[in-house]
Formats: C-alpha cells, sequence, structure tokens
C-alpha cells in the first residue's frame, strides 16, 4: 500500500510562472517530510525538508508547505527556470517507522522556455 | 569530498547469474539504504542497516541480499532468485535520526 502519493505524473509550466507539485500521505506518523530532484541515470538530490512542527519552510525559490490535517504538502518554485526541469520526488520518514524514507512515485516536471 | 560512491554505474548481467552491487560512503553515516527505481513508480526501498552487522528487509527484499561489515560498505547482491532483476539501482546514508538521505549516481542493472 503506497504510503506516499504523487498523483501527478507530469506537470508543464510557463518559464517564470509558479510549479506547484503536489504530494499526499497517509501514516500519522510521519513527522519529517522532504523533496528530491532527480535527474536521469542520476542519483536524487536533496532540495528542502519540513518539519511537522512547522507549516512553511522556504529555500530561495523553493517552498515547501504542508498541512497536517489533510495530510498534504506542497512543493512551489516561483519563478520556475527551464533548469528546474526534472523527476520530483517527496518522501516521508518519522519516529515511528524505523527511520525508513517512504517515496511518492515522482512527478515529471517540464519548464517551458 | 565525502559522499556515496556506487560502482559499477552500468553493469549487464546473464540470466541465472548473481551480480554484486557495491556501495561505499565516506560521511560516517551509520544508516545506509539500498532502493530500487522503476520506470512510473518511486523508489522502493529493498534493505537498509542502521548500524554495522544488522539489517532489515524492506518492501522488495526477495532475491536480494546485503551484508554490514564495515560501517563505511554496504553491498547489495542481486541474485538469480529476482524474477525482474533489470532497474536502476540507489543507495543512501543518513545520520542515524536526523536529516535527510544523502544518494549516490545509482547503478544500471540489465539482465540480458
Amino acid at each position: 500500500d503506497q504510503q506516499v502519493k504523487q498523483n501527478s505524473p507530469s506537470l508543464s509550466v510557463q518559464e517564470g510562472r509558479i510549479s506547484i507539485l503536489n504530494c499526499d500521505y497517509t501514516n500519522s506518523m510521519f513527522d519529517y517530510f522532504l523533496w528530491y530532484k532527480k535527474y536521469p541515470a542520476e542519483g536524487p538530490t536533496f532540495l528542502i525538508s519540513i518539519s511537522s512542527i512547522k507549516d512553511k519552510n522556504e529555500d530561495g525559490r523553493f517552498t515547501v508547505f504542508l498541512n497536517k490535517s489533510a495530510k498534504h504538502l506542497s512543493l512551489h518554485i516561483v519563478p520556475s527556470q527551464p533548469g528546474d526541469s526534472a523527476v520530483y520526488f517527496c518522501a516521508a520518514s518519522g519516529m515511528g517507522t524505523g527511520n525508513q524514507f517512504y517515496f511518492g512515485t515522482g512527478t515529471s516536471l517540464t519548464v517551458i522556455p | 569530498d565525502g559522499g556515496i560512491t556506487q560502482s559499477p554505474k552500468y553493469l549487464f548481467r546473464k540470466e541465472g547469474q548473481n551480480v554484486t552491487l557495491s556501495c561505499e560512503q565516506n560521511l560516517n553515516h551509520d544508516a545506509m539504504y539500498w532502493y530500487r527505481q522503476d520506470p512510473g513508480q518511486g523508489l522502493r526501498l529493498i534493505y537498509y542497516s542502521q548500524i554495522v552487522n544488522d539489517f532489515q528487509k524492506g518492501d522488495i527484499a526477495e532475491g536480494y541480499s546485503v551484508s554490514r561489515e564495515k560501517k563505511e560498505s554496504f553491498p547489495l547482491t542481486v541474485t538469480s532468485a529476482q524474477k525482474n532483476p533489470t532497474a536502476f539501482y540507489l543507495c543512501a546514508s543518513n545520520p542515524q535520526g536526523t536529516g535527510e538521505l544523502f544518494f549516490g549516481e545509482g547503478s544500471r542493472l540489465t539482465v540480458l
């Protein structure tokens, strides 16, 4: 059973506009959430994270929002750049998960110049 | 520089052969992980280890084996019992209980 879900396999956005990537989770034991960016044939690189004690975390053009009651998080990229084109994975972990990390299926973002 | 090194980057194997993927880290991290990525799927956990000489099965451990004899090394063996071994394999590490996963560059295994 998929505990972390990314329901949009792909997203296309015009350069300079906002990209919003969504992620839902089912396990209430998760208390740490992460976003990774991945290019083909490479390992994922860490982008940004958020702890469950916060509802927002910002790092430059990237902002992650967490809605615990809805078990939903989102990654906002503003402004989007062509170099942002990649697959984005959300992941979740928690004290009750034995230090395991659970990943979504990914969203392929294309930023159109 | 500190990081995770996976080798080989590309590997071809005939059906029925075992193959071992190497993962070495110099980050002094306690926890290490092996994930598998298939097209259209997320990263699925094969095995993980939180300390030397101890490891646990992930969601898709069947047909795989690991060892953790040294803190910096966590090799994965893909055995002939693994029915669909062609995939992209990712090794990761994590300082125990904190922070994010750090990933290697991955190993692409193709079974001919």
